[in-house]
């Protein structure tokens, strides 16, 4: 089956650095992926859709020049929250999509903002 | 826009039994896919069945299956001989077809499976 895969898995950083979230499609190509936040017990809001090759289109609240978006490849999709403040904290997880109806996603990325 | 509700917070089961999750969503839409997607405490989000819109007949997979019923624009889930691995946080999501692909989540149903 298709594999996502994302990087770090846990991050810790101070407030006010910038911190990279990879996603990667592992055995298939994604022109499309899409970057989702989730809260503790909460359910998963769709931050952007990332399309390779050109810009994220991000929905609506979503600051674009704090969350950085770059599909660079059909492979890869990466996120960048910069300026990174404790209410960042999250769960970031991606998804890649497989075919028009079907996504897979990636299994998280925690940061800890201090 | 889309909108979906769970209304169940949270249910439990024991094991072997059956327990049925509830999801409504609102579209003014024909043609759109419905899933149910499942998080376990690892919080890997894991497909566990899907809907297209224009088929009448329920989906189902193995001990998962769904009630469809489009005009009362609700989408339940039916786990039977549930197992303990089956305790987990499920979302109903919805997506129209033709569009963004953009999935719309429901708040989840937090499942626990009692031994």
């Amino acid at each position: 089956g298709a594999v996502v895969s994302q990087h770090p898995s846990r991050v810790i950083c101070k407030s006010g650095t910038s911190v990279k979230i990879e996603c990667r499609s592992l055995d298939f190509q994604a022109t499309t992926m899409f970057w989702y936040r989730q809260f503790p017990k909460q359910s998963l809001m769709l931050m952007a859709t990332s399309n390779e090759g050109s810009k994220a289109t991000y929905e609506q609240g979503v600051e674009k020049d704090k969350f950085l978006i770059n599909h660079a490849s059909l492979t890869l999709s990466t996120l960048t929250v910069t300026s990174a403040h404790p209410e960042d904290s999250s769960f970031y997880i991606c998804s890649a999509r497989v075919t028009t109806d079907t996504q897979y996603f990636g299994p998280g990325t925690r940061l800890t903002v201090l | 826009a889309q909108t979906v509700t769970q209304s169940q917070p949270e249910m439990s089961v024991q094991e072997a039994e059956t327990v049925t999750l509830s999801c409504t969503y609102d579209t003014s839409e024909n043609n759109y896919y419905l899933f149910w997607y499942k998080q376990p405490p690892s919080r890997q989000m894991i497909l566990v069945i899907r809907q297209e819109a224009y088929k009448q007949q329920n989906a189902t997979e193995n001990r998962f299956s769904v009630n469809f019923q489009k005009a009362a624009k609700s989408f339940s889930l039916k786990i039977s001989d549930s197992q303990l691995g089956d305790t987990a946080m499920y979302f109903c999501a919805f997506m129209l077809t033709g569009g963004s692909e953009k999935l719309v989540f429901g708040k989840g149903t937090k499942l626990t499976v009692n031994p």
